[in-house]
């Protein structure tokens, strides 16, 4: 069990609303990356924040934003939802800044838009 | 564009058998590489990194990189049904950040 939460764990929007999910990073990580899930594939980078600033960005349009707290806590915002926004949306915690070795996963928020 | 490329599976192997899982990427700058598992469901699980060219062995887990032919290989000796699950193959890049593979679903049978 990793020290990684996600909240909520599960959620239901509809096309064109805007959601927040939340994470908190184990203690001692101040490297947060955000994943996206969708079924049957691997996780696609989203962002990563290192030390409250954002750190390289995946191929996501700009209505995918993220926010890091001086505590390393991160938050993923989602503008104008659309149906293929649906999928599990995972937060990696690591142990050094600005790499993405050994990443430890938080059990994910899964949204669905309907 | 970098590529992770696995078999999606499903790879079926009969309990207290030896699992091969494979994994292909493009970037020859490549150098990190990782295999999560994952339970349907659940988020991924890191069981092993390696970093070095040959093979790195945990307990019933040997990760295999060969950087000359793009390969990284995870073994599973002695397979339990508590290994099925997906197996995803991540790269970390020249950039840092991790390519993943849509991974293999392996099925123990009992």
């Amino acid at each position: 069990e990793t020290g990684v939460t996600q909240s909520p764990t599960h959620l239901i929007k509809t096309r064109g609303q805007q959601v927040t999910l939340r994470c908190s990073s184990q203690s001692g990580h101040n490297t947060v990356s955000w994943y996206q899930q969708a079924l049957g594939q691997g996780p696609q980078f989203i962002f990563q924040y290192y030390r409250e600033e954002e750190n390289g960005r995946g191929n996501f349009p700009p209505r995918f934003s993220g926010l890091q707290f001086p505590n390393y806590s991160s938050e993923l915002n989602v503008n104008a939802l659309e149906l293929d926004d649906s999928a599990l949306y995972l937060c990696a915690s690591s142990p050094q800044g600005a790499t993405d070795e050994k990443l430890f996963f938080g059990s994910g928020t899964q949204l669905s838009v309907l | 564009q970098k590529e992770v490329e696995q078999n999606s599976g499903p790879l079926s192997v009969p309990e207290g058998a030896i699992a091969s899982l494979n994994c292909t990427y493009s970037d020859r700058g490549s150098q990190s590489f990782f295999w999560y598992r994952q339970y349907s469901g659940k988020s991924p699980e890191l069981i092993m990194f390696i970093y070095s060219n040959g093979d790195k062995e945990d307990g019933r887990f040997t990760a295999q990189l060969n950087k000359a032919s793009q390969y990284v290989s995870l073994l599973i000796r002695d397979s339990q049904p508590s290994d099925s699950a997906t197996y995803l193959c991540a790269v970390q890049g020249s950039n840092y950040q991790l390519i993943w593979g849509a991974g293999t679903k392996l099925i123990i049978k009992p």
